[in-house]
C-alpha cells in the first residue's frame, strides 16, 4: 500500500532550538516529494526534492532527499514562534499525490 | 497578482443533499487538483485534471466528481452527502501538472 508517514506527530520546542522533521514513504513510481507549512487554512509551498543527496535552502529552512533510504528530513534552525504549524509531507507518483498526517510544530518563547 | 480563490468559503449541508464547490486558478495555470483534509490528517487527494482531462483519481466513491472548464476554473461535486464528507475541501493549480502546486484558502463544508 503506497504510504507516507511522517514523525513525529507532535513537537512542542523553545524559540531558538533547532528541529528536524521526518518523512518516509513507499510508492511506486516515485516523481518528487514536496514539503508544504500549513498554518491555518491553505499549505503554502516550501520545497519539492526530486533527486537525492541534494539540500534545499530557504533561508533558516533547508531539506534533503535519500531515495535510497526512502526518507526525507526538513531542518528548521533558529526557530521562531512564526514558524508554529503543521508541517506536511507529499510524495507525488504517477498521476497522484499523497499526503502524510503532518506533524505539528509549536515554538514556546 | 491572485491567487487561487475558490468559493464559498463555508457551506452548511444536510444529508443527502448535494454541494458544488468551486476553484479559479492562478492566471496562466493549467492543471488543478482537489484535496479533501478532514480535523488532524493530510490533505487526500480527490481528482487532478489538466487541460480539461481528469489526469489523477484518488480513492474516492463515485459521488465524488469534477470537471474543468475551457478557462481551467474547475468545479468538485459530490452528490448524497455523508456526515463523513464534513471537511476542509482545498484546490491547488500549478504549471505543469502536480509540481509546485498553489494551493486555495478552501471551502469548509459542514453537513449535518
Amino acid at each position: 500500500e503506497d504510504k507516507v508517514v511522517q514523525s513525529p506527530l507532535s513537537l512542542v520546542v523553545h524559540e531558538g532550538d533547532t528541529v528536524t522533521l521526518n518523512c518516509s514513504y513507499e510508492v511506486t513510481n516515485f516523481r518528487s516529494l514536496l514539503w508544504y507549512k500549513q498554518e491555518k487554512k491553505a499549505p503554502t509551498f516550501l520545497f519539492m526534492l526530486t533527486s537525492s543527496g541534494i539540500e534545499k535552502k530557504s533561508g533558516r529552512l533547508s531539506s534533503i532527499l535519500d531515495k535510497k533510504e526512502l526518507f526525507s528530513i526538513l531542518n528548521i534552525t533558529a526557530t521562531q514562534t512564526g514558524d508554529s504549524a503543521i508541517y506536511l509531507c507529499a510524495v507525488e507518483y504517477r498521476d497522484k499525490i499523497i499526503f502524510g498526517k503532518g506533524t505539528r510544530l509549536h515554538i514556546l518563547p | 497578482d491572485a491567487g487561487v480563490t475558490q468559493s464559498p468559503t463555508h457551506l452548511i449541508k444536510t444529508r443527502g443533499q448535494h454541494v458544488t464547490l468551486r476553484c479559479s486558478p492562478i492566471s496562466g495555470h493549467k492543471s488543478v487538483s482537489w484535496y479533501q483534509q478532514v480535523l488532524g490528517q493530510g490533505p487526500q487527494f480527490i481528482f487532478q485534471y489538466y487541460e480539461k482531462e481528469e489526469r489523477g483519481r484518488g480513492n474516492f466513491p463515485d459521488r465524488f466528481s469534477a470537471r474543468q472548464f475551457p478557462n481551467y476554473s474547475s468545479e468538485l461535486n459530490v452528490n448524497a452527502l455523508l456526515l463523513g464528507d464534513s471537511a476542509l475541501y482545498l484546490c491547488a493549480s500549478s504549471i505543469p501538472v502536480v509540481n509546485e502546486q498553489f494551493f486555495g484558502p478552501g471551502t469548509r463544508l459542514t453537513v449535518l
